[in-house]
């Protein structure tokens, strides 16, 4: 009930691609859906987020895609680069009762190309 | 967006001894703080969470008496790693958030290794 199932595990895009990864909830009390960026050694950076009263966000070159009805998110990273070379992570909280913790996916290795 | 810091960045420490991790938010007060472990291309392991002035919640199967959470201010939370083994080793990593933001900010992690 509290997982966050990510896929793929791993991904290799050539530059200029637009790679996806996905991300399945079962716990409809999650309103708040983050993803964060890490690079080798150092801590998780928050991409982009979103709530489940908008189907779709935009930030820069990363899009969020959600599926209420499905119970599924995605990110998508247009235009890829070397640089975004990194693991990836969904996540899921329930904001409603107040700050809470984050539910984690297992992560996506990114790997673009150059 | 908010900055979180961590100190050290690195740790080695002799097997028994105890180790101090501390965590600020430097702009922002963070009401409630979280305390993850990471292993190796692995997810980040909720250990606990805090919030300012209270005890810390633990999770389950996370021992409370090894891992010493503290949250004295709005601004510094601080995990010590009681006799340290070698298993202990690790990348720490803590988060803040609260107030008006939904959001949680990551420090750029500690990481522990115990000979």
């Amino acid at each position: 009930q509290q997982q966050v199932k990510q896929s793929p595990q791993s991904l290799i895009v050539q530059k200029g691609g637009i790679p996806i990864i996905n991300c399945a909830y079962e716990n409809t009390a999650f309103d708040y859906f983050p993803w964060y960026q890490q690079f080798p050694g150092k801590g998780p950076a928050l991409l982009i987020a979103i709530r489940p009263d908008v189907s779709e966000k935009k930030e820069g070159r990363f899009t969020i895609s959600f599926n209420k009805s499905a119970k599924q998110f995605s990110l998508h990273i247009m235009d890829s680069q070397p640089g975004d070379s990194a693991t990836y992570f969904c996540a899921a909280s329930n904001l409603g009762s107040g700050f809470q913790k984050l539910v984690f996916g297992t992560g996506t290795r990114l790997l673009v190309s150059p | 967006g908010a900055v979180v810091s961590q100190h050290p960045s690195r740790v080695i420490c002799k097997s028994g001894t105890s180790v101090k991790i501390e965590c600020r938010s430097l702009d922002f007060q963070a009401t409630t703080m979280f305390w993850y472990r990471q292993f190796p291309k692995k997810s980040l392991m909720l250990m606990a969470t805090s919030n300012e002035g209270s005890k810390a919640t633990y999770e389950q199967g996370v021992e409370k008496d090894k891992f010493l959470i503290n949250h004295a201010s709005l601004t510094l939370s601080t995990l010590t790693v009681t006799s340290a083994h070698p298993e202990d080793s690790s990348f720490y990593i803590c988060s803040g958030g609260g107030g008006s933001s939904d959001t949680q900010y990551f420090g750029p992690g500690t990481r522990l290794t115990v000979l």
